[in-house]
């Protein structure tokens, strides 16, 4: 079992649409969260940390579900420029390792 | 914001030859620093850490032999990839833990090199 879940996709939407990303992870030992926005033959770069309170930023909301293990990312009113792969990470300090996903690919189209 | 630059950007080489990649951290000092590889459609996946003055820490089913890693100073680490074989070909990226920073979560990544092995 990989030790990052994520649903590959792609997920297909019209702009305006709302779309929400899941994640699974494995460790219970895991200490940290984020989601990274990939664009093609780029590197990752971060675009929020998620906190078990949940946290907004602008249209993007993360929350996190320490109990099932499970991360989650809303992206409301998405634009054109939304579309990338969406990386799911964990960090475990026992490692100090950051563990990817597959990710998860948004096509918005007009 | 922290910048990790490396060289090259992408390489075509022969099967056989041995490719070395850079990585720089332009605007802070990093003790640590980690080489990813990621290949089409899947995610990245951690080769080994480093710090400066060590010898790195290989991930399991990664070979310290084929893949040289020297973190010679606080700014700089290199890859060598040794008698790349096609199967090597792929995006290598490095990513670099600012010194005396909050943890080894907070990793700046490069733009990363894309090899070609023919």
């Amino acid at each position: 079992r990989k030790e990052v879940e994520q649903d590959p996709g792609p997920f297909n939407v019209p702009e305006g649409a709302t779309v929400a990303f899941n994640c699974t992870y494995s460790n219970s030992a895991s200490q940290s969260f984020f989601w990274y926005r990939q664009d093609c033959r780029k590197e990752p770069k971060l675009l929020m940390s998620v906190y078990s309170s949940g946290n907004e930023d602008g249209r993007f909301t993360a929350q996190l579900n320490r109990a099932s293990q499970y991360i989650s990312l809303l992206i409301r009113d998405s634009k054109l420029s939304d579309s990338a792969t969406y990386l799911c990470v964990v960090y475990s300090g026992n490692t100090g390792k950051l563990i990817f996903g597959q990710g998860t690919t948004l096509q918005v189209k007009p | 914001g922290a910048v990790v630059s490396q060289h090259p950007s992408w390489v075509i080489c022969k099967s056989g030859t041995s490719v070395k990649i850079e990585c720089r951290s332009l605007d802070f000092q990093a003790t640590t620093m980690f080489w990813y590889r990621q290949f089409p459609k899947q995610s990245l996946m951690l080769m080994a850490t480093s710090n400066e003055g060590s010898k790195a820490t290989y991930e399991q089913g990664v070979e310290k032999d084929k893949f040289l890693i020297n973190h010679a100073s606080l700014t700089l680490s290199t890859l060598t990839v040794t008698s790349a074989h096609p199967e090597d070909s792929s995006f290598y990226i490095c990513s670099a833990t600012p010194r005396g920073g909050r943890a080894l979560e907070t990793q700046y990544f490069g733009p990363g090199t894309r090899l070609l092995v023919l």
